[in-house]
């Protein structure tokens, strides 16, 4: 049973360039969840989708970030002309449907460094 | 501010001592998730605490959560060199959350042989 999968899980992106980091949850899951990870800070929530509805995206930053979860395909992450402040590791987190125990499994990661 | 605060945030101990992590809040959690994350990886769920004073073991890991769902500690006995790494509290507060997980700032673990 494979686990949540993220690609790519380095990526290097100059500064003004978009970023497009992917997500593919666990099999049977249809929450995904993604979160940002600073240098020296800790997991902080971004955005709550389920297949084809952004449910909660309190903690996206309001200009540049955006994510889907379509009906066919992984949930993307895009980051459109990053700065040197969005260089952080980002995770996708899945979870079953139904449960009340809000269990999230993570992905590996992506590291993007903007240079 | 922080909403979930863990302590210590840094801890190096010899194999075979024990060692407890806490994770405390004002807030209450519906429940508490406990991770472990190793460098380049993302975290590993360990545990799920729901019932308050509900308390779980894993294998030498033993969990317990807070009567009022505010707070949460971490156990290990006889520490190993494996057992080194960061461990993350992660909660789901109350009311109308959507599920989205709250985390401490992470205690690092060394375990010296």
């Amino acid at each position: 049973n494979a686990g949540v999968m993220q690609n790519p899980r380095h990526l290097v992106r100059r500064r003004g360039q978009e970023a497009r980091l992917r997500c593919s949850p666990m099999k049977g899951h249809s929450h995904v969840y993604w979160y940002r990870q600073l240098p020296e800070e800790g997991l902080k929530f971004m955005v709550y989708l389920q297949k084809e509805n952004i449910i909660d995206e309190s903690g996206m930053p309001k200009e540049r970030f955006s994510a889907e979860f379509p009906k066919e395909g992984p949930s993307i992450l895009r980051i459109q002309q990053v700065v040197r402040g969005d260089s952080a590791a980002y995770f996708c987190a899945s979870s079953p449907i139904g449960t009340g125990r809000h269990e999230q499994y993570f992905g590996p990661g992506t590291r993007l460094t903007v240079t | 501010t922080q909403l979930l605060e863990q302590s210590p945030q840094f801890l190096s101990i010899q194999e075979g001592e024990n060692l407890t992590v806490y994770c405390n809040s004002s807030s209450v959690f519906s429940s508490l998730q406990w991770y472990r994350q190793e460098p380049g990886e993302g975290p590993v769920l360990l545990v799920t605490v729901v019932t308050g004073g509900e308390v779980k073991k894993l294998k030498r890991l033993t969990f317990q959560f807070g009567d009022a769902r505010k707070d949460s500690s971490l156990h290990i006995t006889a520490a190993q060199t494996g057992d080194t790494g960061l461990y993350l509290c992660a909660g789901v507060n109350e009311p109308g959350n959507t599920g989205k997980l709250i985390f401490g700032q992470g205690t690092t673990l060394q375990v010296k042989p």
